[in-house]
């Protein structure tokens, strides 16, 4: 059973406009959330972060959304830029609760079309 | 700016060969783990260390076994390649202490048995 689902498998954009990115979590225990990047043949990199006490965090062009009712999370990205084009992966721990391990949805494909 | 390294980044072994992914990071982190990931799929968690001579097993049964002997150090091992094992092989490390939940990743080990 996944626990962080992110349900679009691709997301195409158009240069200069904003890229919104979706994550929807089952598991009430998570209480710090991650967004990574990976482009083929590398190894993911951190984006950004959000803890559960927050519903909102920003970073330069990178916006994370928290809605911890709705149990779901947005990544924005304003503009997008065609270096932008990767996979974007949510995360999810339980930090609070002494477990670590991030628990990984299965990554929604960017492409922003310049 | 993260190091850690995967070495190799492609191998293609026959049915029954023994094999050793290599995973060093610099960083000094106390946390490593070992990620499987097949296209379009999210990261599965095989193994974990929370320090030298500490290993667990992650969420994924695997038949890869791990060996911390040092910090730097997070080594994994397939005692008898199969096609089954073809995947690719993430590694992250991570800091311990409040605060710091952020994993780094390794470029990745494309593995292929044939």
């Amino acid at each position: 059973d996944q626990q962080v689902k992110q349900n679009s498998p691709s997301l195409s954009v158009q240069e200069g406009r904003i890229s919104i990115l979706n994550c929807d979590y089952t598991n009430s225990m998570f209480d710090y959330f991650l967004w990574y990047k990976k482009y083929p043949a590398e190894g993911p990199t951190f984006l950004i972060s959000i803890s559960s006490i927050k519903d909102k965090n920003e970073d330069g062009r990178f916006t994370v959304f928290l809605n911890k009712s709705a149990k779901h999370l947005s990544l924005h990205i304003v503009p997008s830029q065609p270096g932008d084009s990767a996979v974007y992966f949510c995360a999810a721990s339980a930090f609070g609760s002494g477990n670590t391990p991030l628990v990984f949805g299965k990554g929604t494909r960017l492409s922003v079309i310049a | 700016e993260a190091d850690i390294y995967q070495t190799p980044r492609y191998l293609v072994i026959g049915t029954g060969k023994k094999i050793t992914l290599e995973c060093s990071q610099t960083m000094g982190h106390d946390k490593m783990y070992w990620y499987q990931q097949d296209p379009g799929m999210e990261l599965h968690l095989i193994h974990y260390s929370y320090g030298v001579n500490s290993t667990e097993k992650g969420d994924l049964s695997s038949e890869s076994t791990v060996s911390r002997i040092r910090t730097e150090h997070f080594p994994l091992t397939l005692e008898s390649a199969r096609p089954s094992h073809t995947s690719q092989y993430l590694c992250a490390s991570s800091e311990s202490g409040i605060g710091t939940y952020e994993q780094y990743f390794g470029p990745g080990t494309r593995l292929t048995v044939t």
